[in-house]
């Protein structure tokens, strides 16, 4: 089974700064999927970015990106130039080729200050 | 983008009642929906998979009596909770999978119902 696990459960950044967060996942699969999906107080849930573990380029959604690192099984995510409206929980999520289930992690709270 | 629906947003039922729970594809066709369970602060735990035309799939430890799960056409799925108690409270969210989207297996969420069994 998969596991997904992100250990900063909460965490802050300044209005404008960049910050990490964490995302290490375990699989036997060489082929699958890694999201990171925000959850806003709304709690609905919206993807971030994704990234295919075939591709080795790093996936970059304007201000967002990851460092995938596979042999590392690692999948952290940058947000740059942090944004009142980033304020929210970010939650890793993994999937295998076959697509059955997405297997979510914990979750790491993010509050942007101003 | 791909757009799913969830109706009622809030519902408050009392206890040993059911309530019903649907959730729509709106822009497309969704073989397999998902429903997740969320307790406050924390991660979504996946309840069961939904297949239009066949029975859902439990996870393990979701009693599926008590989680009713109809799948009857491509663009909704419903989830009813059976005699509902306050431990039944909770966020119930769920998704739907586009096949239509290519390979990528991204999975669409609706915007969650709170229930509260009083």
């Amino acid at each position: 089974a998969q596991t997904v696990t992100q250990s900063q459960p909460e965490m802050s950044v300044q209005e404008a700064e960049t910050v990490t967060l964490s995302c290490t996942y375990d699989t036997s699969e060489s082929n699958y999927y890694l999201f990171w999906y925000k959850q806003p107080p709304s709690r609905q849930m919206i993807l971030v970015i994704r990234q295919e573990a075939y591709k080795q380029q790093n996936a970059t959604e304007n201000r967002f990106s990851v460092n995938f690192q596979k042999a590392a099984k690692s999948f952290s995510l940058k947000i740059s130039d942090s944004q009142l409206g980033d304020t929210a929980m970010y939650f890793c999520a993994f999937i295998d080729n076959a697509g059955n289930m997405l297997t979510f992690g914990g979750g790491t709270r993010l509050m942007v200050k101003p | 983008g791909a757009v799913v629906s969830q109706h009622p947003s809030w519902v408050i039922c009392k206890s040993g009642t059911s309530v019903k729970i649907e959730c729509r594809s709106l822009d497309f066709q969704a073989t397999t929906m998902f429903w997740y369970r969320q307790f406050p602060k924390q991660s979504l735990m996946l309840m069961a998979t939904s297949n239009e035309g066949s029975k859902a799939t439990y996870e393990q430890g979701v009693e599926k009596d008590k989680f009713l799960i109809n799948h009857a056409s491509l663009t909704l799925s419903t989830l009813t909770v059976t005699s509902a108690h306050p431990e039944d409270s909770s966020f119930y969210i769920c998704s739907a999978r586009d096949p239509g989207a290519g390979g990528d297996y991204e999975q669409y969420f609706g915007p969650g119902t709170r229930l509260t069994v009083t």
